[in-house]
């Protein structure tokens, strides 16, 4: 089975600073891993995913992140967030078995404040 | 742009009552999926359908039922509310079984009294 983990459930950064929220996932062939994001009163929405391929990933609105096998890890960046950034961000993981999207495991979600 | 409708933003219901939440996309998806969202424990899989008429149960489906008898609507049943089914539902959709992105609504948030 598989399982995500988002260690930090709220992370509090100041405009224009760097940002990275961490995903763990624990999965035992090669994972779909989703990162979505949930603004207030919103559904969510896809910021990036990895299938295969490079392991550096450009989403949306200046995200990226990057599939660490060894580490079973999914990091989303961003180089300098903007006050619209805040909002709550899940990772999700998919197997291939389950076509990639159905079935995901999402993470309990990091919710994401910013200051002036 | 891809819409996912949900009929309810807000639901108060009595314990006991059925509850209907509706869900309709409008760009030809073959699979649609509702999801419960809780703090804490993030989105958890109830049902989804690949097809009308097809369904398959998530990880949470016990006290739900799902419909889908068209291809644009899919349909969430709680045939007898409990107070531990008060939650955010979502629902979402997407183009087919390749891996693709999921299309979510803005949820459904259910009060059971």
């Amino acid at each position: 089975a598989q399982s995500v983990t988002q260690p930090d459930i709220h992370i509090t950064v100041s405009e224009g600073a760097s940002l990275e929220l961490r995903c763990n996932y624990s999965y035992g062939a090669t994972p779909y891993l989703f990162w979505y994001v949930q603004s207030p009163g919103q559904g969510l929405q896809l910021l990036l995913k990895y299938f295969s391929g490079d392991t550096l990933v450009q989403g949306i609105k200046g995200f990226e992140a990057e599939f660490k096998r060894s580490q079973s890890s999914f990091n989303l960046r961003k180089p300098s967030v903007h006050w619209s950034d805040a909002a709550e961000y899940f990772c999700a993981v998919g197997a291939q078995a389950n076509f990639g999207n159905e079935k995901l495991t999402f993470g309990t979600g990091t919710r994401l404040t910013i200051i002036p | 742009d891809v819409k996912v409708t949900q009929s309810s933003r807000y639901l108060v219901k009595r314990t006991g009552e059925k509850v209907f939440l509706e869900c309709v996309q409008d760009m030809d998806h073959e699979n649609m999926f509702w999801y419960r969202q809780d703090p804490g424990l993030g989105l958890r899989l109830i049902y989804f359908s690949y097809d009308v008429k097809m369904k398959e149960k998530g990880d949470i489906p016990e006290g739900y039922s799902v419909s889908r008898e068209k291809k644009e609507r899919f349909s969430l049943i709680l045939e007898s509310a409990s107070t531990n089914q008060t939650s955010m539902y979502l629902c979402a959709s997407s183009i087919n079984r390749e891996g693709g992105e999921l299309f979510f609504g803005e949820g459904s948030r259910l009060t059971v009294l």
